[in-house]
Parts: C-alpha cells; sequence; structure tokens
C-alpha cells in the first residue's frame, strides 16, 4: 500500500512569505505527527494529532507556525512571515494508535529554503 | 535541554566491521527505544527497536544492547556493508499517557568502506 506522502518535495520562497505544507498520511492511520530536520540535526517535534483529539501543539517554535488536519486525514503545516532560520526538511509521520509499537511511518518530507 | 544524547557524530567503518553507535538519555519516563536509519533524500525508516524490560535484542545483523540502570542504550551493526552508509537516529518515546511524539539524537552518519 501507498506510504505517508508530502508535497511539495521541494518548495523555495521569499522571507516574509507565507508556505504551506501538505501530508498525506496512511490510510487508517489516525495518529500524524510534524517534525523538522535542520541541517546535520535531529529531527525536532514540532505537533501531534491523534483522532479527534486537541493536538499536541508543544513543540511549534512560534506562532508564526499552524497546523491543521482535515476529515482526520490530511494535514497541513503553516508557516507566516516565513524567516531564513525556518529552512529545514519538514518531515511529516503517521502511526496507528492501537499499534503498542506505535511504529511511526515517515514521508520524504518538503525541504524548505527561505532566501 | 537535549534529553537524547547520540554519538558519534560521525563513523567510518570497513566493510565487514561492526559499526557501534551510543545514545543516552535522561528521561526516565521514556519506555520505547528505536532506531531509524535514513538514506539521503528520503524520509527516516524504522530499523530496530526495544522496551526497557529487556537487555538485548537482535534482529540479523542489527542489535540493540539497553542499559537501563545507567540509561544508555547502543546500536551494533554486525558484518557492516556498503549499503548500511546512512544517517542513523536513535529515539526515545514516553510512557503511555503521556505525549506520543518521538524524541530524537542528533543522528550519527555512518559510511562503510568497500
Amino acid at each position: 500500500g501507498a506510504g505517508v506522502s508530502q508535497s511539495p518535495s521541494n518548495k523555495v520562497t521569499e522571507k516574509g512569505k507565507d508556505v504551506e505544507l501538505r501530508c498525506d498520511p496512511i490510510s487508517g492511520h489516525t495518529a500524524l505527527y510534524w517534525y523538522r530536520q535542520s541541517l546535520g540535526q535531529g529531527l525536532e517535534f514540532l505537533i501531534y494529532f491523534q483522532g479527534n483529539s486537541a493536538p499536541d501543539k508543544s513543540g511549534l517554535p512560534s506562532d508564526r507556525f499552524s497546523a491543521e488536519r482535515t476529515g482526520g486525514s490530511v494535514s497541513t503545516l503553516t508557516i507566516q512571515r516565513t524567516q531564513q532560520e525556518d529552512s529545514a526538511v519538514y518531515l511529516c509521520a503517521s502511526s496507528l494508535w492501537s499499534s503498542g509499537r506505535n511504529e511511526q511511518f515517515f514521508g520524504p518530507g518538503t525541504r524548505l529554503t527561505v532566501l | 535541554q537535549q534529553q537524547v544524547k547520540q554519538s558519534p557524530q560521525s563513523l567510518i567503518v570497513q566493510k565487514g566491521g561492526i559499526s557501534i553507535i551510543n545514545c543516552a538519555y535522561e528521561n526516565t519516563a521514556f519506555d520505547y527505544f528505536p532506531w531509524y536509519q535514513q538514506f539521503p533524500g528520503k524520509g527516516p525508516a524504522l530499523l530496530i527497536a526495544i522496551r526497557p524490560d529487556v537487555s538485548e535484542k537482535k534482529e540479523g545483523r542489527f542489535t540493540i544492547s539497553f542499559n537501563k540502570s545507567a540509561k544508555q542504550f547502543s546500536l551494533h551493526i554486525m558484518d557492516s556493508q556498503p549499503g548500511d552508509s546512512a544517517t542513523y537516529f536513535c529515539a526515545a518515546r514516553g510512557a503511555s499517557g503521556s505525549a506520543r511524539q518521538l524524541t530524537f539524537g542528533s543522528g550519527t552518519q555512518l559510511t562503510v568502506l568497500p
């Protein structure tokens, strides 16, 4: 079956512009995560959705970052007034909540470059 | 505060050798410790994982050793192959009822020379 997909694969934008990044999780997965991976760094948690529960936004670095998940499936991460320090690879992952291992399956990421 | 510390940052091993990557954690509430493998341009993929009630888990050439008292765990890759060249991340996740996101180490770039 299809894995986690993300679009676009690459995004170049100018400082101050808004960007939207999309994630399509694996069908049937109830949990969805966004992470950020800066060059040479580990993955930094941003936000987590589980079913219809309120999202865990504890990792969002500023109020310029927001995310939504429509219909319990597709998610969009929005970054407003982008800054150069926002340049990174943004990774989405999904998992089955009921799975004891809670394995997170990652998408290929969106590479964001802010000029 | 970095909750999972990973070393080394980079590692070069000859084909057939043993690759060892170490991680240490601080949060005693962590109850699940996976290792992810990431190739350039791809998202991380789960390689092997362990829970704190066992001291070792082996899957093929990959072994996790876990030391609960020291709050350390390591990945051993036996008979390392050039195809193993990738970035490896250790991670940890909180216990049931707490946040389910993974906390990652900073990564180790492994190069296996032919």
